[in-house]
């Protein structure tokens, strides 16, 4: 069975960068046909997707974060992790990683991990 | 880009009564990629249906999806305790995957 657990710092000051980490367990991420993800949820919220890369290292990001995200891939850890930029008080929130495979959808969570962007 | 515009936002409701949820799409979308998640306090979502009506592994038979063009639902026949949550719909064929606001079931 798949796990996932997000890692990372709980406080961010505004407009430094946010840096979190999804470590796999159970299977290769540079293998098979998942989709790699990061989702996020504001307090009171649905959840928002941000972006996800494939095993390739291909990327796709919500337009809304496209110009401050970056997800990327470490292999040999079997991680993949993701970078927003400039963060605001807008941008606290719990981060979920998760993965899917095409035509389903998000059957795997990490327990999610809280962001607060803060001075 | 496809909003998800869920109602109620809350449903007051007794065990053993029944539950129906609302999910509206701004516009139709081809497949039947529409997902229903059941999230609890301090918990990451649960698949609970795929594919507008498929009850994933382990969800039981009182919880069923049906809907069409951009009108969805997922009905809980008899709630049972376990069952007072948030549910969020999910269209994910399209990038950027989105997300119902949410309706939350609280306990009359």
């Amino acid at each position: 069975q798949m796990q996932l657990q997000e890692s990372g710092p709980g406080l961010v000051r505004p407009s430094q960068t946010l840096f979190l980490t999804c470590s796999v367990s159970s299977g290769s991420i540079s293998s098979g046909g998942y989709f790699w993800t990061w989702i996020r949820q504001s307090a009171g919220k649905g959840p928002e997707w941000i972006g996800r890369i494939l095993p390739s290292g291909d990327t796709n990001y919500n337009p809304s974060l496209r110009s401050r995200s970056f997800i990327s891939m470490d292999t040999s850890k079997n991680q993949f992790s993701l970078s927003l930029t400039s963060v605001t008080a807008a941008d606290t929130a719990v981060y979920y990683c998760a993965a899917r495979v095409a035509g389903r959808p998000f059957d795997h969570w990490g327990q999610g991990t809280l962001v607060t962007v803060s001075s | 880009e496809i909003g998800l515009t869920q109602s109620p936002g809350t449903l007051s409701l007794s065990p053993g009564e029944r539950a129906t949820l609302s999910c509206r799409a701004s516009q139709t979308f081809s497949g039947e990629f529409l997902a229903w998640y059941q999230q609890k306090p301090g918990q990451a979502p649960r698949v609970l249906i795929y594919g507008v009506s498929n009850r994933a592994a382990g969800v039981p038979d009182r919880f069923s999806g049906g809907g069409s063009g951009t009108d969805f639902t997922l009905t809980i026949s008899r709630l049972e305790p376990e069952d007072f949550a948030v549910y969020y719909c999910q269209h994910y064929d399209k990038s950027p995957l989105p997300f119902g606001g949410g309706s939350r079931v609280e306990m009359k």
